[in-house]
């Protein structure tokens, strides 16, 4: 799995809480992304981050942020969590050089009630 | 407006027979072009991938075909196996200059389903 690990794995929450997921990875590389996968919508990008503290908006932002403090760390906050952000998510990594292959890590199933 | 359109949605094949995934793009700068495949429970992982320079690449029994004039680029898993049983997803990016990032756009997958 590259060395990626997401926590937690699975959530259940109330509307209107805030979440924070956390992707680990153990590779050092550069560039981190989320996504979220819903049926019929395939992988969406939210959040993506090209290097320690340089962050930037994908195509489905809005409800989210992102930091990154440690190259290794890369936090998803869901501000005020609602229904439709009930998803899985997906942390990925790349890296110059290594192309443009991202890789994935297993995943964060999240529950909105 | 969705960039990378994946067709179709399932798909159903006898094992051993030919299993064939279809894209179309409309960004002309896309210059990188893989295929993930994901397994349930599972993180989508790199199955093969091609760049425009080249119209078709082979690994094993999986063929990316590529028509860059077309815009069109597909998917062929000869001998389909029940362990081929997935959701593949296309996608694109943007390589080189202009702070592409490695930002990959998807399509929105096919179910294959592989029958012993």
């Amino acid at each position: 799995d590259a060395g990626i690990t997401q926590s937690p794995r699975h959530k259940v929450t109330e509307t209107g809480t805030p979440v924070t997921l956390r992707c680990h990875q153990t590779e050092n590389h550069r560039y981190m992304y989320w996504y979220r996968q819903d049926p019929g919508h395939g992988l969406r990008l939210i959040h993506y981050s090209y290097g320690v503290k340089d962050t930037d908006k994908g195509e489905v932002s809005d409800g989210y942020s992102v930091s990154r403090s440690k190259t290794e760390d890369f936090l998803l906050t869901l501000e005020s969590a609602t229904s439709s952000q009930t998803s899985v998510y997906f942390c990925a990594i790349s890296y110059p050089g290594g192309g443009e292959t991202q890789y994935f890590g297993p995943g964060t199933r999240l529950l909105v009630l | 407006q969705q960039q990378v359109k994946q067709s179709p949605q399932s798909l159903i094949v006898q094992k051993g027979g030919i299993s064939i995934i279809n894209c179309a793009y409309e960004n002309t700068a896309f210059d990188y072009f893989p295929w993930y495949q994901q397994f349930p429970g599972k993180g989508p992982a790199l199955l093969i991938a091609i760049r425009p320079d080249v119209s078709e690449k082979k690994e094993g029994r999986f063929t990316i075909s590529f028509n860059k004039s077309a815009k069109q680029f597909s998917l062929h898993i000869m001998d389909s196996q029940p362990g081929d049983s997935a959701t593949y997803f296309c996608a694109a990016s943007m390589s080189g200059s202009g702070g592409s990032n490695y930002k990959l756009t998807f399509g929105k997958g096919t179910l294959l389903t592989v029958n012993p």
